[in-house]
């Protein structure tokens, strides 16, 4: 069974500065997706990054960047020059594949908070 | 357009109530997706449709009944439902069911009384 661990509940971090937020996870597939999600109170969960297993490259999106070190089975996601509205849970998923058909399974989440 | 439309966003029903909720994207998606999201907890799945069949049922109860009428609508049908049902109901769409990015709508705050 897949496994994603997110171990910050809660991470503060001032407007325009950078903040790293860790995520862990357990596979033993060798073919792999990893998101990042960012939902707001609103609830929406919005789509920010992904990174495929094999992808030799760390994606980037904007002011996101996904630190992914495959060995230590760690895809820690980057926000550079952080913003009031970044203030949100954020959520760390792996694609699991069940008899052909994708499911995402979650970490616990990180509440970000951004001030000013 | 890469939006996915939930409707409606807040809804309150007795026990004995029958509603529903709906689900709407129009960017050719052809594989649909409800999840559950209970209060401080992450979004678990319940269903995937794909290619408007039913491919994946998480041994969900069956007063949640989904419904794929087309390529684009998802529908959630609840009855008789329970106070522990009570969450954000997410519904997502994704390019095909294997591996692509999912997008999701704003949910569905459901509360049972």
């Amino acid at each position: 069974a897949q496994k994603i661990t997110q171990t910050q509940p809660g991470m503060f971090v001032q407007e325009k500065e950078a903040v790293t937020l860790d995520c862990t996870y357990d596979t033993s597939d060798p073919s792999y997706g990893l998101f990042w999600y960012k939902q707001p109170s609103s609830g929406e969960m919005i789509f920010l990054i992904y990174q495929g297993s094999y992808d030799q490259q760390n994606a980037t999106e904007g002011r996101y960047s996904l630190n992914f070190q495959k060995a230590r089975k760690s895809a820690n996601l980057v926000i550079s020059a952080s913003q009031l509205g970044d203030s949100a849970m954020y959520f760390c998923a792996m694609r699991e594949m069940n008899t052909g058909f994708q499911k995402l399974v979650f970490g616990t989440g990180t509440r970000l908070l951004v001030s000013p | 357009d890469t939006e996915v439309t939930q409707t409606p966003k807040h809804l309150v029903m007795g026990m004995t109530n029958k509603k529903s909720l709906k689900c709407e994207q129009h960017m050719g998606h052809r594989a649909m997706y409800w999840y559950k999201q209970k209060a401080k907890k992450p979004p678990e799945l319940m269903f995937v449709y794909s290619y408007e069949k039913l491919s994946i049922n998480e041994s969900v109860p069956s007063r949640f009944s989904p419904e794929c009428p087309n390529s684009s609508l998802l529908n959630l049908h609840l009855h008789a439902l329970q106070p522990e049902d009570s969450a954000l109901y997410l519904c997502a769409s994704s390019l095909s069911p294997r591996e692509t990015e999912a997008f999701f709508g704003q949910g569905t705050r459901l509360t049972v009384v």
